[in-house]
């Protein structure tokens, strides 16, 4: 079965400071991509980056980086500089096989709170 | 990236009535779309697979009478609510895979049944 971990319910990062959001996931499959999505109040969910199993590089897309541990089946978002309006739920979620099919599995999220 | 129009942003109904939720993928072929429902401060809960020609295969607790899906083609996924009460009140959120398997979402439904 697969499974995603993301273990901080909440963070709390000042204004232009890095911040790391947690992630860990669990799959027998060798072949998996990993996401990380932003949900602001709105509800919209906003692709952020994204990293295949197969990657050896770390994916980058702007102050977003995707610290990719495969041994320790982690994939940590970083958000670098940040800004007030990163304030809004940051979820993990995993495209692996189950089954024959590859329904995405999501973590519980965490919410981040910029302050200035 | 790839782009999924879900319709309408939100909607208000009365007790009794069923509410059509429109997913459309703008620039891709999308064979399956998932849907999703969401209650506040939540993970999304997958509700079901839409599959392109075929039944959905909905997940263990979603009413398949209650949530009607229909894929009849390759860029569109409807969710009708049928017969919606109070309790079905909910944020609504479809996605699917583009052609490199990166996943996108519609910009959710907020469905009020009063």
């Amino acid at each position: 079965a697969q499974k995603i971990t993301q273990t901080q319910p909440g963070m709390f990062v000042q204004e232009k400071e890095a911040v790391t959001l947690d992630c860990t996931y669990d799959t027998s499959d060798q072949s998996y991509g990993l996401f990380w999505y932003k949900q602001p109040s709105s509800g919209e969910m906003i692709f952020l980056i994204y990293q295949g199993s197969y990657d050896e590089q770390n994916a980058t897309e702007g102050r977003y980086s995707l610290n990719f541990q495969k041994a320790r089946k982690s994939a940590n978002l970083v958000i670098s500089a940040s800004q007030l309006g990163d304030s809004a739920m940051y979820f993990c979620a995993m495209r692996a096989s189950s089954g024959g099919s590859y329904i995405p599995t999501f973590g519980r999220g965490t919410s981040l709170i910029v302050h200035p | 990236g790839a782009v999924v129009s879900q319709h309408p942003s939100w909607v208000i109904c009365k007790s009794g009535t069923s509410v059509k939720i429109e997913c459309r993928s703008l620039d891709f072929q999308a064979t399956t779309m998932f849907w999703y429902r969401q209650f506040p401060k939540q993970s999304l809960m997958l509700m079901a697979t839409s599959n392109e020609g075929s039944k959905a295969t909905y997940e263990q607790g979603v009413e398949k009478d209650k949530f009607l899906i229909n894929h009849a083609s390759l860029t569109l996924s409807t969710l009708t609510v049928t017969s919606a009460h109070p309790e079905d009140s909910s944020f609504y959120i479809c996605s699917a895979y583009d052609r490199v398997e990166k996943l996108f979402f519609g910009s959710g439904t907020q469905l009020s049944v009063l």
